[in-house]
Formats: structure tokens, C-alpha cells, sequence
């Protein structure tokens, strides 16, 4: 059965630290995809990244960058040089294949982020 | 730019009231989501829709009702709200080709 786990509830820095947030999935398919978002603290979640099962590439768009493993089943977010902006939930998510109807998204429990000034 | 939009973003409810929570897209999305958020339990998947009249039950359906009659709107609806209900709700779209979410700005409930 397919399962994210976000291991960290709740995060805290000081600005301009790094952070990483960690997430371990489980899945039977070999073709899936993984995904970050963010939750700040308005509600709206923000899609940040997709990635398929396929691509090892780490990723990297600014202070963001992910680091995704297959060997370890895991898909790591860190913020490099955090901003009191970054405050929010993150959520980490798997989703089945994308073969038209029926596919599903299974998400983590979230991280809470605080970034203090 | 795609937008989710929930139908009221705070409703406040007593035990055994019907509600509707609403949502509508406006980016012709075949697939629709609604979840329910909770402290420590992340997103829970209640029902999907892949089409039109089409719903599928997701982790945590029970006590809860959808409908899906024009593709852009997808309601959720609670038959006889319990106190164990108050939550946020969430509703999604999907884009397909890229399995990218779009969500909703969210609905919270309380049932008294």
C-alpha cells in the first residue's frame, strides 16, 4: 500500500539557517510521482515540486532543492538560508501513475516550518 | 491562472444540520478531490471524481456524500453533521499531464 512519512511534526530555525525536511514513501508501483507543498499560513496549498520515479536528478530552484532517492525510498526538501516567509506547513505526497482516471494522491502528515527572525 | 474556489471559507454548524460544501474550477480538470485536514493527520482523502456523475470513496467516506453533476463543480455534502466532523475541508483539481493539485483556499467547519 502506498504510505508517505513525514517523520518531523514541527521545525524550528533561526533566519538564514538551512533546514531539511524528510519524507519516506512506500509504494509498490515503479512508476510514481512525488510531490511538495506548501501550506502557508493562509490554508491555500502551494504546489512546489513534482518529480517521477524515473528522474534522480536532484533539483534545485532558488534556496529550494530536493534531493530524491529510490534507494532509500526518500524525497528530502531542503531551504537553503531560511526566510520568515518560509513559515508554513509542508507536505510531502505520492501519487499513482497517471493513466487517466482513478489516480489518487496519498500525503504525508505535513512538517510545520518556523522560521524565526 | 487555475483557481479552486470553495464556497464559504468558515461555516459554523449544529449537530444534525445538513451542509454543502461547494467547490468549482475553472480549468475544464476531469479529476476532483476532497479532503478533510486535521492536526497530525495530514490529508485525508474523503471522495474523488474522475467525471462528470462519476465518484469514487477515498480513505474516510463515511457520513459524508458527493456529488459531481457539471464537471467543474464538485460538492461535498454532509447528510447529518456530527461534532466529529469539524475540520478543514480541502477541495482539489488535477491537471493531468503534469499530476500538478490545484486546492482550494479551504473550508472550515465546526460543528457545535
Amino acid at each position: 500500500a502506498q504510505k508517505v512519512t513525514q517523520a518531523q511534526t514541527e521545525i524550528s530555525v533561526v533566519e538564514k539557517e538551512d533546514v531539511t525536511l524528510d519524507c519516506v514513501y512506500e509504494t509498490r508501483d515503479t512508476t510514481y510521482y512525488l510531490f511538495w507543498y506548501k501550506q502557508p499560513p493562509s490554508g491555500e496549498l502551494v504546489f512546489l515540486i513534482r518529480r517521477n520515479s524515473f528522474d534522480e536528478q536532484n533539483e534545485i530552484s532558488g534556496r529550494y532543492s530536493w534531493n530524491f532517492q529510490k534507494s532509500t525510498s526518500s524525497f528530502n526538501f531542503t531551504i537553503t538560508a531560511s526566510q520568515v516567509v518560509d513559515s508554513a506547513v509542508y507536505f510531502c505526497a505520492l501519487s499513482d501513475p497517471l493513466v487517466g482516471t482513478g489516480n489518487q494522491f496519498y500525503f504525508g502528515t505535513g512538517t510545520s516550518l518556523t522560521v524565526i527572525p | 491562472d487555475v483557481k479552486v474556489t470553495q464556497s464559504s471559507r468558515y461555516l459554523v454548524k449544529r449537530t444534525g444540520e445538513k451542509v454543502f460544501l461547494e467547490c468549482v474550477q475553472d480549468m475544464d480538470h476531469e479529476n476532483m478531490f476532497w479532503y478533510r485536514q486535521d492536526p497530525g493527520l495530514g490529508l485525508r482523502l474523503i471522495y474523488f471524481s474522475y467525471d462528470v456523475k462519476m465518484k469514487e470513496k477515498g480513505d474516510i467516506p463515511e457520513g459524508y456524500s458527493v456529488s459531481r453533476e457539471k464537471k467543474e463543480r464538485f460538492s461535498l455534502i454532509l447528510e447529518s453533521a456530527s461534532t466529529n466532523q469539524t475540520s478543514m475541508y480541502l477541495c482539489a483539481s488535477v491537471l493531468l499531464n503534469t499530476g500538478e493539485l490545484f486546492f482550494g483556499e479551504g473550508s472550515r467547519l465546526t460543528v457545535l
